[in-house]
């Protein structure tokens, strides 16, 4: 099946860094979706982008679904960031295959 | 209400006891998928949804898992004589149209515990 991998697993910023959060998938896809699971365990939908960029306040994400990643852009993080961080792809009747996820934390 | 609602938020079972599962999705949205995700882990597909019909059903882990939706809007996820290995988060989510081409909303989840 689809294998979807997450780059870096873990990841330690000083509050006002920015990051870079890498999503690789083996196959071709029909959408992919990044999630943030905040510390309840609450998965919150940030984009659903099956190519190009998109923009929403200090958070981005580019697809290159031809060459089969996805990039997650956080600039100016805050403490409010921390959570684990999932990319998820949509495949074969709608399913997400989520990767193992990133772990952010956010230091003050 | 406003997004997917799941009851309990937790529930502690013991071994070989019976539980059922509660999903509220969006109102109006046809797919509904139930995941599982056990800790330090990524979500995993379980079954899938579209109105009252359930087209997959291929991540079930075993025969003592069980769904339904039966009027295509609430729907409850059967576990059968649990197991520990069960003990995970169990996660409903919901879609307006089918799962390719519209997001996933998740809900809070139900924490299961078997001892």
């Amino acid at each position: 099946g689809i294998q979807v991998e997450q780059s870096p697993p873990d990841l330690i910023l000083q509050e006002g860094a920015n990051s870079t959060l890498r999503c690789n998938f083996s196959d071709s896809v029909n959408n992919l979706q990044w999630f943030h699971q905040n510390p309840w365990g609450q998965l919150i939908n940030l984009f659903y982008i099956p190519s190009g960029t998109k923009q929403n306040g200090r958070l981005s994400a580019t697809t290159v679904a031809t060459e089969r990643y996805s990039l997650l852009y956080i600039s100016s993080s805050q403490t409010t960031d921390s959570g684990v961080y999932f990319c998820a792809v949509v495949y074969q009747g709608g399913k997400l295959i989520f990767g193992q996820g990133t772990e952010l934390s956010v230091k003050p | 209400g406003a997004g997917v609602s799941q009851s309990p938020r937790y529930k502690v079972a013991k071994r070989g006891q019976d539980v059922a599962l509660r999903c509220d999705p969006i109102s109006g949205h046809v797919s509904l998928f139930w995941y599982q995700q056990a800790l330090g882990q990524g979500p995993e597909f379980l079954t899938y949804f579209q109105n009252e019909a359930q087209l997959d059903k291929s991540g079930l882990p075993s025969d003592r898992f069980f769904a339904e939706r039966p009027e295509g809007s609430v729907s409850t996820l059967k576990i059968q004589r649990t197991q520990q290995e069960d003990s995970a988060v169990y996660l409903c989510a919901s879609s307006l149209e089918r799962g390719e081409h519209s997001p996933l909303h998740f809900g809070n989840g139900t924490r299961l515990t078997v001892t």
